[in-house]
């Protein structure tokens, strides 16, 4: 599986727009990135996920470069309820169904 | 719709005991996954059930087993409990396993042996 390197920590204001970066230069033309968070003593909560284009859901945006080599979460108005780690990773498509972890971005909103 | 829901969600243990966690993944679906979190080794990968067959396993001893049943419901093993087994179970579910399809997780089981 294609492994991922992320900053391990980021501030942000809130109300701003959080910018997480993510390179995954390995990735496989079958494998999709997904972004989850967890935040403390809670379980991973599933965020966005792509293979190509970019996508947007109620959450966030998940904006893939063309090569596929790196991608970028954006939280468009963070509040300090998006303080957790964040989670970049890629899986293959396909029957593995297994997720592979790294160590994440401790993104921290500030009032 | 209700989310996964393991349980219970705290257990304690001394060495050599046995435990088995359970999880109810999201209704409708086929594939439960579990996973072992400790602050040293972050997030890793147990094994994966789809229809009641094992379908992946990550690199963990025998100790650690699993089954699923007909109703999706899984449950996990672990025999002769160690001290470094004090973690965190995370459960995770979703509705097949192809690629686009997202995992689900459930807010855990936190075992401690003493």
């Amino acid at each position: 599986d294609a492994k991922t390197t992320q900053p391990p920590s980021m501030d942000c204001a809130e109300g701003r727009a959080a910018n997480l970066p993510c390179n995954h230069s390995t990735i496989s033309g079958n494998e999709y990135v997904y972004w989850y968070r967890q935040i403390h003593s809670q379980g991973p909560q599933y965020i966005i996920h792509g293979l190509k284009n970019n996508e947007t859901n109620e959450m966030a945006s998940l904006i893939i470069t063309e090569d596929r080599k790196s991608s970028t979460l954006i939280l468009p108005h963070a509040t300090l309820r998006d303080t957790a780690v964040y989670y970049c990773i890629v899986r293959v498509g396909g029957s593995q169904g297994n997720l592979i972890f790294g160590k994440g971005t401790k993104l921290s909103v500030k009032p | 719709k209700a989310g996964v829901t393991q349980t219970p969600r705290y257990l304690i243990k001394t060495r050599g005991q046995q435990v088995t966690l359970s999880c109810s993944p999201i209704s409708g679906h086929r594939s439960v996954s579990w996973y072992q979190q400790t602050p040293g080794q972050g997030l890793q990968f147990l094994f994966e059930y789809f229809s009641e067959t094992q379908r992946n396993k990550g690199n963990f001893p025998g100790r650690f087993s699993g089954r699923q049943f007909s109703n999706s419901r899984s449950e996990m093993n672990v025999s002769t409990l160690e001290l470094g087994d004090s973690a965190l179970y995370l459960c995770a579910s979703r509705y097949g396993t192809g690629g686009g399809q997202p995992q689900h997780f459930g807010d855990g089981t936190r075992l401690s042996i003493l």
